[in-house]
């Protein structure tokens, strides 16, 4: 079956512009997280969604930082006026309810800001 | 707050080898605990997971690992490794009633050497 898609894959962005990353979640999975990985670094949260309700949003490192997810299915994390420190790989995850359930990540969307 | 340490950043072993990939945690609460595993420019995959029961947990490609609650510790482990198991691999946790959110460590690369 389809697991996590992410979109795009790469993208390169200069500093200052606007970009957003798209999540297609498995389908019939009420949770959606994303996560940012630095280089040579582990995952760290940013957000979390159980259907269209972003339910905890701890993890933005600033109000540059938007996700969405509308019809609680495909998500999509916005930054605006990137800047280079926001160059990391984007990493969305996906959950049948409850806590105990295993996310399944997608491959990734790679950032990287000149 | 809750964290977890991986204590090698690096493992380089022969094939063959059995092979040992340290985690702690620290956390006040009640956890959830997983090993995930990524391979180069692609997302994480589960490894395996301890939510209660029995502290030896199987996984995945022959990975066992094994709860400590008194050192807060989850070990993974693999008696026999084969070049296919290098790849970088991730300790996380999740606290329960937190929503499902992963706290990762660092990561440690395993080198599997022929």
């Amino acid at each position: 079956g389809a697991g996590v898609s992410q979109s795009p894959r790469y993208k390169v962005a200069k500093r200052g512009q606007d970009v957003a990353l798209r999540c297609d979640p498995i389908s019939g999975h009420v949770s959606l997280f994303w996560y940012q990985q630095a280089l040579g670094q582990g995952p760290e949260f940013l957000t979390y969604f159980q259907n269209e309700a972003q339910l905890d949003k701890s993890g933005l490192p600033s109000d540059r930082f938007f996700a969405e997810r509308p019809e609680g299915s495909v998500s999509t994390l916005k930054i605006q006026r990137t800047q280079q420190e926001d160059s990391a790989v984007y990493l969305c995850a996906s959950s049948q309810t409850g806590t105990n359930q295993p996310q399944h990540f997608g491959d990734g969307t790679r950032l990287s800001i000149l | 707050a809750q964290s977890v340490t991986q204590l090698d950043s690096q493992v380089p072993v022969f094939e063959e080898a059995p092979v040992e990939l340290r985690c702690n945690y620290s956390s006040s609460v009640s956890v959830y605990l997983f090993w995930y595993v990524q391979y180069p420019n692609q997302g994480l995959q589960l490894l395996l997971k301890y939510l209660s029961g029995s502290t030896l947990v199987k996984g995945i490609n022959g990975f066992e690992a094994e709860f400590n609650k008194s050192q807060t510790s989850f070990h993974l482990r693999k008696p026999s490794v084969h070049i296919s198991d290098t790849a970088e691999y991730f300790c996380a946790v999740s606290e329960r009633n937190q929503g499902g959110k992963l706290i990762f460590g660092q990561g440690t690369e395993l080198s599997v050497k022929p």
